[in-house]
């Protein structure tokens, strides 16, 4: 059975570049893997998206090694504005009930 | 666009009972997959609905039910209700239907259910 794990938490500053990780096992070549930001009283939002390398949009990357045990949220530069929580999704295909959420990772920016 | 939108935001319900919450998707969304929250378990999958079929369905007790209507909005209902129920559920729509794993999901700000 698929499982993710992520950091509970972590701290950084205005302006540095942030890097979370999600460790997932026994996924698939082409199993996605998403990653959702969420403020307080709100729902998820979709950061970014992808299966494979590297993926990046303009907010931020998306790591994927070779063995894909495990995939690097990138967010450069951050702002206050980005202290929330992020949530990272792995979704195995050919499987029901194939949605895995990480326990989520609360990022704190401080100025 | 209108966002997807959750009816009610807040619900107190007691044991036993039942519960209906509603989803509206994005206009021309198809797909709805709903979630819940909880401090304790995270985000879980529920289910997820396309053109008004059931395609994909989480790991949870057959007291939890959903139903898609032809206009894509979205309801889902918890019968029998558990103080384990209490939680965030949250709703998402998707444009292209490909599953809710594989594409960007939009989701709503939720209902918080309380069961007392």
């Amino acid at each position: 059975l698929a499982k993710t794990t992520q950091p509970i938490s972590m701290d950084s500053y205005e302006g540095q570049e942030v890097n979370i990780t999600c460790s997932h096992n026994n996924i698939a070549t082409n199993d996605y893997i998403t990653w959702y930001q969420q403020f307080p009283s709100q729902g998820p939002r979709f950061i970014i998206q992808g299966y494979k390398t590297k993926v990046t949009n303009e907010v931020a990357s998306l790591f994927i090694p070779a063995d894909r045990k495990s995939s690097t949220l990138s967010l450069p530069r951050v702002s206050l504005s980005d202290t929330a929580v992020y949530y990272c999704l792995v979704a195995l295909k050919g499987s029901q009930g194939n949605l895995i959420f990480g326990k989520g990772t609360k990022l704190s920016v401080k100025p | 666009k209108a966002g997807v939108t959750q009816t009610p935001r807040y619900l107190i319900k007691t044991r036993g009972q039942q519960v209906t919450l509603s989803c509206s998707p994005i206009s021309g969304h198809r797909s709805v997959s709903w979630y819940q929250q909880t401090p304790g378990q995270g985000l879980q999958f529920l289910f997820e609905y396309f053109s008004e079929t059931q395609r994909n369905k989480g790991n949870f007790p057959g007291r939890f039910s959903g139903r898609q209507f032809s206009n894509s909005r979205s309801e889902m209902n918890v019968s029998t209700l558990e103080l384990g129920d209490s939680a965030l559920y949250l709703c998402a729509s998707s444009s292209l239907g490909q599953g809710a794993g594989t594409e960007k999901l939009f989701f709503g700000s939720g209902t918080q259910l309380s069961v007392l």
